[in-house]
């Protein structure tokens, strides 16, 4: 089915250690975005891509960087993982014609 | 001050009622106006967008857009226990790159 892949779905990581998250899509879109989800805080913009080549903060990057490696993947890494990075993590693609991201699955990050 | 305010709910209704949900925002600036409807642990996904001010329907969804009180409604028709979801508003000022979204309402249809 076509959209937007993410691995990992879970992780447990403890506080330092560093990992990477992955993200694929295969609907030819120039855009794509990292974003984490808390409860009661809506879905924050980490970084995004705006077309290959080219990736931009969003409103809340410390701590991470991001690789837009080829127009079907843009990869998310957290350096050295701290427990306020505890959170589900989204990978969208912007569709252009409709304003629409699609999402992810998510992944689901917790930081001890 | 939030520049999206969503109620986050719960909101519980029984099968068949009318669901209206609602957004208000602060930046007079923003012009596009999304709804996202997300399962538990799944991703949001699009149910509807609306340019600038007005209505649009989609089957039972109706979306409305009033930009001089900055106030968007998302209405649910003949609502089904398949409707129960969190709902997102989400809206932007430039067709892209920077788009706000609400906290989101969790909505429960019993049937």
């Amino acid at each position: 089915n076509a959209g937007v892949t993410q691995t990992p779905k879970f992780q447990v990581l403890k506080t330092g250690q560093s990992m990477t998250l992955q993200c694929a899509q295969d609907m030819n879109h120039n855009s794509m975005y990292w974003y984490r989800q808390d409860p009661g805080m809506g879905l924050r913009l980490i970084y995004y891509s705006a077309s290959e080549g080219t990736t931009d903060k969003g409103e809340v990057p410390n701590g991470y960087n991001v690789s837009r490696l080829n127009k079907r993947e843009f990869s998310l890494r957290l350096e050295s993982a701290a427990p306020s990075q505890t959170s589900v993590y989204f990978c969208a693609s912007l569709d252009e014609a409709n304003y629409g991201y699609t999402f992810g699955s998510g992944t689901r990050l917790t930081v001890v | 001050q939030k520049e999206v305010e969503q109620d986050p709910g719960p909101l519980s209704v029984p099968e068949g009622a009318i669901v209206s949900l609602n957004c208000t925002y602060s930046n007079s600036a923003f012009q596009y106006f999304m709804w996202y409807r997300q399962y538990s642990r799944k991703g949001p996904e699009l149910l509807m967008y609306t340019y600038s001010s007005g209505n649009k329907e989609d089957g039972r969804f109706t979306a409305q857009v009033d930009k001089s009180s900055k106030y968007i409604s998302l209405f649910i028709r003949d609502s089904q226990p398949s409707d129960s979801a969190t709902y997102l508003c989400a809206m932007e000022n430039t067709g892209g790159f920077k788009t706000i979204f609400g906290a989101g309402t969790r909505l429960f249809v019993k049937a």
